[in-house]
């Protein structure tokens, strides 16, 4: 597609609740981020794909969070257990490979209640 | 951990005006990008800069990369209402991973 799209774009869970958030990346770009974001917060790296090789998951901030792109393209990233502090945005991201300005979707607004 | 100091945190002016606000860093970047976040939307690259002292412009937008390489300098002339919005400076951090400051709120009145 022509940007990068993400869905949905608000979610509202209750405390416990595991959620999955979708990204769909810029056709041809091999390079896929996450970050979350925040209120009144720069955005914060979560994890970094590669094509379907999760080359660094070291922003992840529990073992509730787990991301995937299995086929190199569509990405999924699944917070267990959602907790409150877990409410913010969630930024994806793609580039073409060794491209340091990529482009963002518009997030997920997640709020955990 | 490494962070991004943005100032100001705020910026209320006039259409027309000019504005400035910087970046600083204590650790030494190699890249320096600047992004525009309006509301409900993901941030927007603005300009990317890849060399100490380098200056680049797009449109009435200026950037500096310091020759410290520790800061950058954003500066918008001639303010119109369709600039508000954050901005915020990034540099790649531990390879691919962007950090980010925590953004200057720009407010223009017409």
């Amino acid at each position: 597609g022509a940007g990068v799209s993400q869905s949905p774009r608000y979610k509202v869970a209750k405390r416990g609740q595991d959620v999955a958030l979708r990204c769909d990346p810029i056709s041809g770009h091999v390079s896929l981020f996450w970050y979350q974001q925040a209120l009144g917060q720069g955005p914060e790296f979560l994890t970094y794909f590669q094509n379907e090789a999760q080359l660094d998951k070291s922003g992840l901030p529990s073992d509730r969070f787990f991301a995937e792109r299995p086929e190199g393209s569509v990405s999924t990233l699944k917070i267990q257990r959602t907790q409150q502090e877990d409410s913010a945005v969630y930024l994806c991201a793609s580039s073409l490979q060794g491209a340091v300005g990529y482009t963002f979707g518009s997030g997920t607004r997640l709020t955990v209640v | 951990g490494q962070q991004l100091n943005q100032s100001p945190q705020s910026m209320f002016i006039q259409e027309g005006e000019d504005v400035s606000m910087n970046c600083t860093s204590s650790s030494i970047f190699n890249t320096w990008l600047w992004y525009k976040q309006d509301p409900g939307e993901g941030p927007v690259l603005l300009i990317a800069l890849y060399k100490a002292g380098e200056l680049t412009s797009n449109g009435r937008l200026t950037a500096q990369f310091g020759i410290t390489r520790k800061d950058s300098f954003l500066n918008i002339s001639a303010s119109i209402p369709s600039d508000v919005g954050i901005y915020f400076c990034a540099g790649p951090w531990a390879g691919t991973a962007l950090i980010f400051g925590k953004g200057t709120t720009l407010s223009v009145s017409s």
